[in-house]
């Protein structure tokens, strides 16, 4: 059973819009909540994160907004670059069974056109 | 700068084979990941290890070991290699309580192919 889900395996917007990344989680245990971003053939790299305390975090152009009712959050990217093309991991964090692992959905991936 | 080096960046074996994969951080992190990282499947965790000589499976451990000799370096091994084994194995590691968050840090990757 899936905890952590990307439902968009893909997502296209021009330069300059607004690129939006949801993700559904099921588990209400938790507590944390990350986005990495990946390159082809590179390892993933850590972007933003957001507590469940709080609905909203932002770093720069990236902003994480947390809708733990709906149990959603989503990933905005304003203004959108070419740089930006890269797949999007979500991925949440809890103690479960005394671990700290993370559950991460499948990627959604982002292209950014010119 | 904080680094999580992976052995190999390309590795082809052949079916039957043992396979080592080794990762190595420099950060003093006590906990470490495997993952595998299949198109349209996202990143599945294989093993993972939180003390030296610890270790514990993840949601797909069939067909893996891991050794955990000391802190920095995490080893994942593939006794005998299968073709369904061809994947991005990625490896990451993290510190309890570090930002809170559970941030993982992972290395450059390895892509097997097995034929």
């Amino acid at each position: 059973d899936q905890q952590v889900k990307q439902n968009s395996p893909s997502l296209s917007v021009q330069e300059g819009r607004i690129s939006i990344l949801n993700c559904d989680y099921t588990n209400s245990m938790f507590d944390y909540f990350l986005w990495y971003k990946k390159y082809p053939a590179e390892g993933p790299t850590f972007l933003i994160s957001i507590s469940s305390i709080k609905d909203k975090n932002e770093d720069g152009r990236f902003t994480v907004f947390l809708n733990k009712s709906a149990k959603h959050l989503s990933l905005h990217i304003v203004p959108s670059q070419p740089g930006d093309s890269a797949v999007y991991f979500c991925a949440a964090s809890g103690i479960q069974g005394g671990s700290e692992k993370l559950v991460f959905g499948k990627g959604t991936k982002l292209t950014v056109n010119p | 700068d904080v680094k999580v080096t992976q052995s190999s960046r390309y590795l082809v074996k052949r079916t039957g084979e043992k396979v080592f994969l080794e990762c190595v951080q420099d950060m003093d992190h006590e906990n470490m990941f495997w993952y595998r990282q299949d198109p349209g499947l996202g990143l599945r965790l294989i093993y993972f290890s939180y003390d030296v000589k610890m270790k514990e499976k993840g949601d797909i451990p069939e067909g893996y070991s891991v050794s955990r000799e000391k802190k920095e370096r995490f080893s994942l091994i593939l006794e005998s290699a299968s073709t369904n084994q061809t994947s991005m194995y990625l490896c990451a590691s993290s510190s309890p309580g570090l930002a809170g968050n559970n941030e993982q840090f992972f290395g450059p990757g390895t892509r097997l192919t097995v034929l």
